[in-house]
């Protein structure tokens, strides 16, 4: 199947520090991406939708002055938690949609192994 | 509302007995499609079944099966023989057409125990 990598797997930064994370579709086009979070025996909350070439879209609640996203060629989107908090400590999750896998209502998404954040 | 609810939310079985995880979901749509990951302690999503609102045939995998009842809005996942290698947390979820985002349930963690 279709591999989609992240990078860094594991980030450990300072409060108020930011960091990026990397989401690459390795075999394939990806117009779409997403960003998920998952907190510590949660589940997954879709944060943002990552467009190619235009604005995410944010889920309400989404601070996106803070969780700025840049979805710049096909097959990379990033992920920049800004001015990090301890809060933010979680893990990120990204998924790809692949456009020339699908039937026309429904195309494959992959998701990425994730990276965990800790701010300490 | 678009909802994915999976009320077990933990699960300990004994090695070699069969479970039955429960999904139920909420949707307006018609056109929608169900999955099944499983998530390891790695943190990795397993992708394991999809399945679409116009196709209700029940599916086996080896020691998966999994049943579609859209009549009672569920998608239920049924392991037998459970091993320990299957010791994760399970999610459900949900997309429906003209959307492509992912609806989570709340996952099941299942343990098997030696």
């Amino acid at each position: 199947g279709a591999v989609v990598s992240q990078h860094p797997s594991r980030v450990i930064c300072k409060s108020g520090t930011s960091v990026k994370i990397e989401c690459r579709s390795l075999d394939f086009q990806a117009t779409t991406m997403f960003w998920y979070r998952q907190f510590p025996k949660q589940s997954l909350m879709l944060m943002a939708t990552s467009n190619e070439g235009s604005k995410a879209t944010y889920e309400q609640g989404v601070e996106k002055d803070k969780f700025l996203i840049n979805h710049a060629s096909l097959t990379l989107s990033t992920l920049t938690v800004t001015s990090a908090h301890p809060e933010d400590s979680s893990f990120y999750i990204c998924s790809a949609r692949d456009r020339m896998r699908g039937d026309g209502r429904f195309y494959e998404q992959y998701f990425g192994p994730g990276t965990r954040l800790t701010v300490t | 509302a678009q909802k994915v609810t999976q009320a077990q939310t933990e699960i300990s079985v004994v090695e070699k007995e069969d479970v039955t995880l429960d999904c139920v979901y909420e949707t307006r749509d018609t056109t929608y499609y169900l999955f099944w990951y499983k998530q390891p302690p790695s943190g990795e999503l397993v992708f394991l079944i999809r399945r679409n609102s116009f196709d209700e045939q029940n599916e086996i995998s080896g020691r998966y099966s999994w049943n579609f009842q859209k009549s009672t809005s569920s998608f239920n996942f049924t392991i037998t023989a459970s091993q320990v290698v299957d010791s994760a947390v399970y999610f459900c979820a949900l997309t429906y057409s003209g959307t492509y985002k992912y609806i989570f349930g709340t996952g099941t963690r299942l343990k098997v125990l030696a």
